[in-house]
């Protein structure tokens, strides 16, 4: 079963205006963490934000926000103010078993954004 | 500088030859993980190691091998029983993480493309 979810496989968004990439999951652990990572054409992964399973408020991180509802089981990526070069594929990560030998991070099949000048 | 290295970037394989793939890491980071990407698509964990001398399979490990007998290193050999080899391969590391200290997100390589004629 799939354990990450992102029902959006391609999205447009104007530039300058604000984005929101959907993200669900699903653990029984009761401590994980959630990534998004981008990949632009080059095929590089670069970090854009983390969120931990405790932490209380939502992560923020320059123009990207992760909205974490625990209950819904769900780490939505928002980025505001969109420039040109956040076209790429956006990825939603989770790891689980932390402290364990079972200790991995799955990704998600990714969504595919495209800024429109 | 600290990094991830991944060699070759490219490499080309025959039908039936087994290949391995180098990962090099001096971040003096404890977990590495391989995953797979085929085009349009997300990542795929092949395997992963928490430790030296342990590692784990991951979603799709059929046809691929590892070991970890340094912590600066975790190829990864992609033998003859793989069926469709050719993809993007893509190695990272992290710090190990417990369910209280669950920051720690994963540092990749620049990947290596093979391809089977």
């Amino acid at each position: 079963a799939q354990k990450i979810t992102q029902t959006q496989p391609g999205m447009f968004v104007q530039e300058k205006e604000a984005v929101t990439l959907d993200c669900t999951y699903d653990t029984s652990d009761p401590s994980y963490g959630l990534f998004w990572y981008k990949q632009p054409s080059s095929g590089e992964m670069i970090f854009l934000i983390y969120q931990g399973s405790y932490d209380q408020q939502n992560a923020t991180e320059g123009r990207y926000s992760l909205n974490f509802q625990k209950a819904r089981k769900s780490a939505n990526l928002v980025i505001s103010a969109s420039q040109l070069g956040d076209s790429a594929m956006y990825f939603c990560a989770m790891r689980e078993g932390l402290g364990t030998s079972y200790d991995k991070v799955i990704f998600g099949p990714g969504t595919s954004l495209s800024v429109i000048p | 500088d600290g990094g991830i290295t991944q060699s070759p970037k490219y490499l080309f394989r025959k039908e039936g030859q087994n290949v391995t793939l180098s990962c090099e890491q001096n971040l003096n980071h404890d977990a590495m993980y391989w995953y797979r990407q085929d085009p349009g698509q997300g990542l795929r964990l092949i395997y992963y190691s928490q430790i030296v001398n342990d590692f784990q399979k991951g979603d799709i490990a059929e046809g691929y091998s590892v070991s970890r007998e340094k912590k600066e290193s975790f190829p990864l050999t992609v033998t003859s029983a793989q069926k469709n080899p050719t993809a993007f391969y893509l190695c990272a590391s992290s710090i190990s993480l417990t369910p209280w200290r669950s920051t720690g997100e994963l540092f990749f390589g620049e990947g290596s493309r093979l391809t089977v004629l």
